[in-house]
């Protein structure tokens, strides 16, 4: 099956702005996940999204993150009033419980 | 909490050597465990998925093993190839929906 469409690839932003990543278009899928990873660091879990909702977050997407399905295709994580501590990979994926788990080939996030 | 650590860190083999990667967690009421590989700069791409009730998987020259009451994984890859160049990432999943993953196993085969 295909992987995860993200963009941008590479997004560069000042502190304090707000970013919007993306993975696009993905009609039938129901099981949505946002992870990061720091430079030199492990892939970590951020949240992940059922039918519309948040299903499960991690201790790292506080209040300054939040994700949403806007138009029942794009399925976004905005990061509100980044730091410079918010720059690395994003990584966008699907997968059920008990299926494969397929990543996008994520977006470089640099605060600067 | 789960964690994962993978050993060794890096490994460098010449080309044609078969190798085996090592994964580890602490807690064995896992659902499943798979292993990634991720280029320099780039996403995961799955290799392998292994339920919790099974012992091992195949794909090709990869070969994943799983030992869930001892907590232990590991991904065998015979006749190494310079193409296999990459970093290797197992990562487990629990009660959860969501993936822990370890540090990776960064692979150099030498041509």
């Amino acid at each position: 099956e295909p992987e995860v469409t993200q963009t941008p690839s590479h997004q560069v932003t000042q502190m304090g702005q707000e970013v919007i990543l993306r993975c696009v278009p993905i009609s039938n899928h129901l099981y949505f996940y946002w992870y990061r990873q720091i430079l030199g660091q492990k892939v970590e879990f951020l949240v992940s999204f059922y039918n519309n909702e948040i299903s499960e977050k991690s201790e790292i997407f506080d209040d300054q993150f939040s994700v949403e399905r806007p138009d029942g295709s794009n399925f976004t994580l905005k990061i509100r009033s980044t730091k410079l501590e918010d720059s690395a990979m994003y990584f966008c994926a699907r997968g059920q419980r008990n299926t494969e788990a397929f990543f996008g080939q994520g977006t470089r996030l640099t605060v600067v | 909490k789960q964690e994962v650590t993978q050993i060794p860190a890096a490994l460098s083999v010449p080309e044609g050597e078969n190798l085996v990667l090592n994964c580890s967690f602490t807690d064995s009421a896992i659902y499943n465990l798979q292993w990634f590989r991720q280029d320099p700069g780039k996403g995961l791409t799955s290799l392998l998925l292994i339920q919790s009730s099974q012992r091992e998987q195949t794909s090709g020259r990869l070969n994943a093993s799983l030992d869930k009451s001892s907590g232990r994984s590991t991904l065998y890859i015979a006749a190494s190839q310079p193409g296999d160049s990459a970093t290797y990432l197992c990562a487990v999943k629990n009660a959860g929906n969501m993936l822990t993953f370890g540090g990776g196993t960064r692979l150099m085969v030498k041509p």
